[in-house]
């Protein structure tokens, strides 16, 4: 089983539509992180929690909302969907030590018409 | 601040040619610097990760890097490119030294491999 999932894969969408996408980590990590992916402009950073009580935004962070629900959990939410946030969607999870690296899931490709 | 700077958005080459992928980073700390790999339709796997510690780092899938404090850079190399190697890559550097905390991407490179 996948230690880090996503979940829809898929989601087409019309514009003002609130939108939750989940991430699910098995890896028992601290650090979960949202990004976002455009052709061209590699991956940005979101949203990101260091831990169940800290949240903090990313260079995009507006339109966007998060929840980290448990340690293992946490939520990106698009409150009102606009065609320009359609993108390839990552969750992210990292231990936080010395060496570390971040693990990826496998996206979420979101339309919004 | 952190930056990464990938030059060449696609690059080609022969199958069995030398793959060089170029990064150049800003950072502010002792830098961590790492490549991952972005096959067709899958998330970002990590190729290999510099912490401070030797300056060559070896990565999987016979891929490697060099870090070079005076030029700023961490090239990715591979002797000898496979089909297999057509992806996309990416460069990023931590806002923390030694450790994967906030990356800063680059805008990726595209690798096709031809025959």
């Amino acid at each position: 089983d996948a230690d880090v999932t996503q979940t829809p894969r898929n989601r087409i969408t019309k514009t003002g539509k609130r939108i939750m996408l989940e991430c699910s980590q098995t890896k028992g990590h601290d650090r979960m992180y949202w990004y976002r992916q455009d052709p061209g402009l590699g991956l940005q950073l979101i949203y990101y929690s260091f831990d169940v009580k800290d949240i903090n935004k990313g260079e995009i962070s507006d339109g966007y909302s998060v929840s980290r629900q448990a340690q293992a959990k946490f939520s990106l939410s698009l409150e009102s969907a606009i065609p320009n946030q359609t993108a390839l969607y990552f969750c992210a999870t990292s231990g936080g030590g010395l060496g570390n690296e971040q693990f990826f899931g496998p996206g979420t490709r979101l339309t919004v018409l | 601040a952190q930056s990464v700077t990938q030059l060449g958005s696609h690059v080609s080459v022969s199958e069995g040619a030398l793959v060089l992928l170029r990064c150049n980073y800003s950072s502010s700390v002792p830098p961590y610097l790492c490549w991952y790999v972005q096959y067709p339709n899958q998330g970002l796997q990590l190729l290999l990760k510099y912490t401070s510690a030797a300056t060559l780092v070896k990565g999987i899938n016979g891929f490697e890097a060099e870090f070079k404090k005076s030029e700023t850079s961490f090239h990715l190399t591979k002797p000898s490119a496979h089909m297999s190697d057509a992806a996309e890559y990416f460069c990023a550097v931590s806002d923390k030294a030694g450790t994967a905390s906030k990356l800063t991407f680059g805008t990726g490179t595209r690798l096709q491999v031809t025959l």
